[in-house]
């Protein structure tokens, strides 16, 4: 799996937009981007993926450049439930592919 | 979305004693699971991948003697850690991907294992 690397830490005002970065310089041609996040003393909980067009849910939109090199999450209005360390992984498709987990984001939301 | 539990959810035992922790994919099944163990404010670092109807495949540097896993059914894998040692507390996480969703894994909520 491609290496993954992401800020520490970031912090942002509740409402506000949370824009998370993450490069992934040695991601491969099958290998999709994911990003999971993990509330404290909890089971992390998928959030979205993409291979190389941006993807949008219900909470939130995930930009990835047109070389694959890098992306981007973002929580369009930021609330306090959504402080948790957010993982960015390269993965393949197949579902027997495991994750491999990098240090992550703390993502602190503040009033 | 899919729902993975685990039992138990916390555990304290004795040095020396053995361990199981049960994860269950309650609404899907799982020829595959895997295996995390996460230490406090560290990632998640994967143990081994479980795999249903033949052994467990284990990452380097984890014992495959000390921690035993048995994918017993579709929807059952466990882990028993034995003659744990209190370096044996951490939190141990399980996940399964969803057929259906590409490698979209859904975990579970996590067993806290204290080794007294």
């Amino acid at each position: 799996d491609a290496k993954t690397t992401q800020p520490t830490s970031m912090d942002c005002a509740e409402g506000r937009a949370a824009n998370l970065p993450c490069n992934h310089s040695t991601i491969s041609g099958n290998e999709y981007v994911y990003w999971y996040r993990q509330i404290h003393s909890q089971g992390p909980q998928y959030i979205i993926h993409g291979l190389k067009n941006n993807e949008t849910n219900e909470m939130v939109s995930l930009i990835i450049t047109e070389d694959r090199k890098s992306s981007t999450l973002i929580l369009p209005h930021a609330t306090l439930r959504d402080t948790a360390v957010y993982y960015c992984i390269a993965s393949a498709s197949y579902n027997t592919d495991k994750l491999i987990f990098g240090t992550g984001t703390r993502l602190q939301v503040f009033p | 979305g899919a729902v993975v539990s685990q039992h138990p959810s916390w555990v304290i035992c004795k040095s020396g004693t053995s361990v199981k922790i049960e994860c269950r994919s309650l609404d899907f099944q799982a020829t595959t699971m895997f295996w995390y163990r996460q230490f406090p404010k560290q990632s998640l670092m994967l143990m081994a991948t479980s795999n249903e109807g033949s052994k467990a495949t284990y990452e380097q540097g984890v014992e495959k003697d000390k921690f035993l896993i048995n994918h017993a059914s579709l929807t059952l894998s466990t882990l028993t850690v034995t003659s744990a040692h209190p370096e044996d507390s951490s939190f141990y996480i399980c996940s399964a991907p969803h057929s259906g969703y590409g490698n979209e894994q859904y975990f579970g909520p996590g067993t806290r294992l204290t080794v007294t």
